[in-house]
């Protein structure tokens, strides 16, 4: 079947360190892959997204690669800020358009001043 | 704001009661998928709906239902309720199918 796997959490960082959260998946076809944000109290935001591989997902300073051969989409970010606290998922979804995300058991960031 | 619109926000209920969770999708968005979030389940995908038709359905109870009526809103119906339900249900559209999924804030049930 289809699944996603993370890192386990939580992950506490001092600001301006570097951020890596491990995420690998497993599916039965050519999925495109996501990385969601839910901050405290609110719900799920896109954070990046690619669709094929090597694509590179990138924004507010985070980036995600697609790498089909390790089946992996590692999230990353080179300066975490204090606002960057949040829990993250790695997600994916298959390309034939009509399945679901699945998502990965999601991994709580500490960021401390 | 995602544009994708979850009322209640916070729902306190008792067991065996059924209650009514309700989503309006984000203008223009044909696709509403229903998920819940628990502790020890995670983020689980319930059922989705395209344009008033069921499309797709995941780990949903048959204690729960729901519908896309044709204004395009969802409502996700979950009776003889159990203290094991409680979670976050969340509602996400997208435009079609296997597009980007925008979600809402979340509907808290908490049955006690």
């Amino acid at each position: 079947g289809n699944s996603v796997t993370q890192m386990e959490g939580p992950v506490t960082l001092s600001e301006e360190a570097f951020l890596t959260i491990n995420c690998t998946y497993t599916a039965t076809g050519y999925p495109s892959l996501f990385w969601y944000v839910q901050y405290p109290g609110e719900g799920l935001q896109l954070l990046l997204k690619a669709t094929k591989a090597d694509d590179k997902g990138s924004n507010k300073g985070f980036e995600a690669t697609y790498r089909k051969e390790t089946t992996s989409f590692h999230l990353e970010k080179g300066s975490v800020q204090v606002s960057d606290s949040a829990v993250y998922f790695c997600a994916l979804a298959l390309n034939s358009g009509n399945t679901p995300l699945v998502f990965g058991k999601g991994t709580r960031l500490s960021v401390i001043a | 704001d995602s544009g994708v619109t979850q009322t209640p926000k916070h729902l306190i209920t008792a067991t065996g009661q059924r209650v009514t969770l309700r989503c309006s999708p984000r203008s223009g968005d044909l696709s509403v998928y229903w998920y819940q979030q628990s502790l020890d389940q995670g983020l689980q995908f319930l059922i989705q709906y395209y344009n008033g038709e069921e499309r797709a359905k995941g780990n949903i109870l048959e204690r729960f239902s729901a519908q896309q009526f044709p204004d395009l809103h969802s409502e996700l119906n979950l009776s003889s309720l159990e203290l094991g339900d409680s979670a976050l249900y969340f509602c996400a559209s997208s435009v079609g199918l296997g597009n980007i999924q925008y979600f809402g804030a979340g509907t808290r049930l908490s049955v006690l």
